[in-house]
C-alpha cells in the first residue's frame, strides 16, 4: 500500500449503534499512526496517536487499534451519539519531521 | 490545550493578486508547521513543512515559487499564493507540531482558510 486508505468513505447510523472504520498504511517504516475527528466549521481534533503494533487506544465510546505489520487500524465507535456526527481522519507517519500523510476519512451521521 | 489560530478563514481575490494566508500557535512553540490542500472530497494533501528560521521543504510537484512559505518565529508561519488563479481555488490548512504533546497529542490544526479566486 502506497497510501493511506480509508474506508468506508462515509457510513449512517442510527443513534446507540456501534460502528466501525478501517484506516491501511504502509507497514514500511512506519512510526506513527493518527486519528483526528473533524466537524464542519472547527480544527480536526486529535483523538488518538499509536506507535507500537498492537496498541489499543480509548477515549470515552472511542476506542482504536493498531495493527503495524499488516498495516492497519481500526477506529469503533461504541453507542453512536448525533453528536458524534464528524469525519474522521486517519494520517501515517515515517519520521523525518514526522510529517503526517492522511487518508480522505470516513464520513459518519448519526441519525436521532 | 494547544492552539493554533489561521486568518483569514475565508478570502475571494482577483486572479493575479496574491493572498496571505496565516498561522499562529498561541500556547505553544511551533518549531514545525505543515501546510495543506484539500481538493473536494479528497485528502489532506501535505504541501510543504516549514521549520522556523529554515526554508521550507515543499513535496514533490508543489511550485516552491508559488506557494511561499516562511515561518519566521516559533509561533508564526505564513503561506502566500502568488500569481493566484482559478485553479488555486481550494481549501487550505495548517497544522503545528508542539514537541512536547505530539507524541502522545497529536498535532493541532488551525480552522482552514477557503480561497476562492475570481
Amino acid at each position: 500500500i502506497l497510501n493511506v486508505e480509508q474506508s468506508p468513505q462515509s457510513l449512517h447510523v442510527q443513534e446507540g449503534d456501534s460502528t466501525n472504520f478501517t484506516c491501511s498504511f504502509p507497514s514500511s517504516n512506519f512510526y506513527a499512526l493518527h486519528w483526528y475527528r473533524w466537524e464542519t466549521a472547527k480544527s480536526p481534533e486529535a483523538l488518538f496517536v499509536m506507535t507500537l503494533n498492537g496498541d489499543e487506544k480509548k477515549k470515552g465510546r472511542i476506542s482504536a487499534t493498531l495493527n503495524t505489520k499488516e498495516g492497519y487500524s481500526y477506529l469503533y465507535i461504541k453507542g453512536s451519539q448525533p453528536e458524534d456526527s464528524a469525519t474522521y481522519l486517519c494520517a501515517s507517519s515515517t519520521g523525518g519531521y514526522n510529517k503526517l500523510i492522511f487518508g480522505a476519512g470516513t464520513r459518519l451521521a448519526v441519525h436521532p | 490545550g494547544a492552539v493554533v489560530s489561521q486568518h483569514p478563514s475565508r478570502v475571494i481575490c482577483k486572479s493575479g493578486t496574491s493572498v496571505k494566508i496565516e498561522c499562529r500557535s498561541l500556547d505553544f512553540q511551533a518549531t514545525t508547521m505543515f501546510w495543506y490542500r484539500q481538493f473536494p472530497k479528497k485528502s489532506l494533501m501535505l504541501m510543504a513543512t516549514s521549520n522556523e528560521g529554515s526554508k521550507a521543504t515543499y513535496e514533490q510537484g508543489v511550485e516552491k515559487d508559488k506557494f511561499l512559505i516562511n515561518h519566521a518565529s516559533l509561533t508564526l508561519s505564513t503561506l502566500t499564493v502568488t500569481s493566484a488563479h482559478p485553479e488555486d481555488s481550494s481549501f487550505y490548512i495548517c497544522s503545528a507540531r508542539d514537541v512536547v504533546r505530539s507524541s502522545n497529542y497529536g498535532y493541532t490544526f488551525g480552522s482552514g482558510t477557503r480561497l476562492t479566486v475570481v
